[in-house]
Order: structure tokens, then C-alpha cells, then sequence
């Protein structure tokens, strides 16, 4: 059965870091690319990062602006997001999802989430 | 970045209505489109992909249609369970982006 664990999120200063993390089990993460999504409170969802089975291609929604860094270690069945410099508006619950097949880039199955809470 | 429309934002409807929710990308993006629902407090689940393919375990009331720049989510046959907010998703080019969604309640 497919599962995503997110952990990592919690509160945080304005301008401070996070590294959130989303542990991978039922399937072999390294065959398969895997996004982030978040969603603020009370609003839609936003993506925010994609990369490719083996780390060689990796995307970022323009609002990231270098703060954020995705990556995984396939042999820990893990993939991580780096957030630096964060703002009030990266308050959010964010979200790791794994592609839906090995030929379709959409994000198909979701983890809980993980919230981050930026407050002084 | 393409720019996604949905409409209407929120609807009402009753049990056993036929519900259509429609979205729209800013280009064309070919059949790269998948829709979402999300129940408050919960993961969104994928519905639709490839704007017409129903996801494994999706109840056959859902369907969807268009191609191109156009894209349509319709339920036969409102069931209580369905009461959530749905988004449609572009997966044609990076940055994916999302449409704002439409919230289903009950009437």
C-alpha cells in the first residue's frame, strides 16, 4: 500500500529554515518522481516542487525565488524540502505527493502533511 | 507560468443533482489536466487524469472532458460524500499550477 509520512514542520521565526522530510513505503521511490504541494490556511492548493526519480531534474514554482531546495536519498526512502528564509506567507500545510505512474508526471497519491507555522 | 480559471468558486447543489465544474488554462495544454477533491482536514485525492482517464477506485459518476484550454468535471449523481472542494491541476509544463477551486455544499 502506498504511504507518504511527512514530518518536520513546526514553528518557525520570520527569516528562519525548516527541512521537512516525507518518508516513502509500499512502492520503490526511486522509480518514481515526487512533488510538494502546500495549501495556507483557508486557501487553495499551490505547487511547489518537483523532482525526477533519480534527482537529475528538479522544478520549482516561481514564488520559491532560491528559498527552498528539494531533494531525496533513495536509499533512506526519503525525499526532503529545505525552506530558508521563510515568510509568513509560507505558512502552510505542505504536502508530498508521489507521480502517478512512471509516464505520468501528475501528482497521484498524497501524504497527510505537514504543517509550518512562521510567527514571531 | 500558465494561469488556471475555475468556475463557479462555490456551488449549490442537492443529492442526486448533476453537478458540472469547469476550469480553464491561460494555453493550450493538451489533455494534461487532472482534477482533485479535497474534504477539509484531509490529503487531496486525485480523481481525473489526463483530463477524461477516471483514477483507479473513483466512483464512475465522475467524468471529465475537454482538451486544449478547456476543461469540464461533471458527477451524474451528487452523492452526500461528494460535498468537498475540487481542483483541477495542469501537468503539462513546469510550474505545475492549480486552478482555486470549486467548493461543493449542500443545498
Amino acid at each position: 500500500q502506498v504511504q507518504m509520512v511527512e514530518s518536520g514542520g513546526g514553528v518557525v521565526q520570520p527569516g528562519g529554515s525548516l527541512r521537512l522530510s516525507c518518508v516513502a513505503s509500499g512502492f520503490t521511490l526511486s522509480s518514481f518522481g515526487m512533488h510538494w504541494v502546500r495549501q495556507a490556511p483557508g486557501k487553495g492548493l499551490e505547487w511547489v516542487a518537483f523532482i525526477g526519480f533519480d534527482g537529475g531534474s528538479i522544478h520549482y514554482a516561481g514564488f520559491v525565488k532560491g528559498r527552498f531546495t528539494i531533494s531525496r536519498d533513495n536509499s533512506k526512502n526519503t525525499l526532503y524540502l529545505q525552506l530558508n528564509n521563510l515568510g509568513t506567507e509560507d505558512m502552510a500545510v505542505y504536502y508530498c505527493a508521489k507521480d502517478l505512474s512512471y509516464s505520468r508526471a501528475s501528482p497521484g497519491y498524497w501524504g497527510q502533511g505537514t504543517l509550518v507555522t512562521v510567527s514571531s | 507560468a500558465i494561469q488556471m480559471t475555475q468556475s463557479p468558486s462555490s456551488l449549490s447543489a442537492s443529492v442526486g443533482d448533476r453537478v458540472t465544474i469547469t476550469c480553464r488554462a491561460s494555453q493550450g495544454i493538451g489533455n494534461d489536466l487532472g482534477w482533485y477533491q479535497q474534504k477539509p482536514g484531509k490529503a487531496p485525492k486525485l480523481l481525473i487524469f489526463a483530463a477524461s482517464r477516471l483514477q483507479s477506485g473513483v466512483p464512475s459518476r465522475f467524468s471529465g472532458s475537454g482538451s486544449g484550454t478547456d476543461f469540464t468535471l461533471t458527477i451524474s449523481s451528487l452523492q452526500p460524500e461528494d460535498f468537498a472542494t475540487y481542483y483541477c491541476l495542469q501537468d503539462y509544463i513546469y510550474p505545475f499550477t492549480f486552478g482555486p477551486g470549486t467548493e461543493v455544499e449542500i443545498k
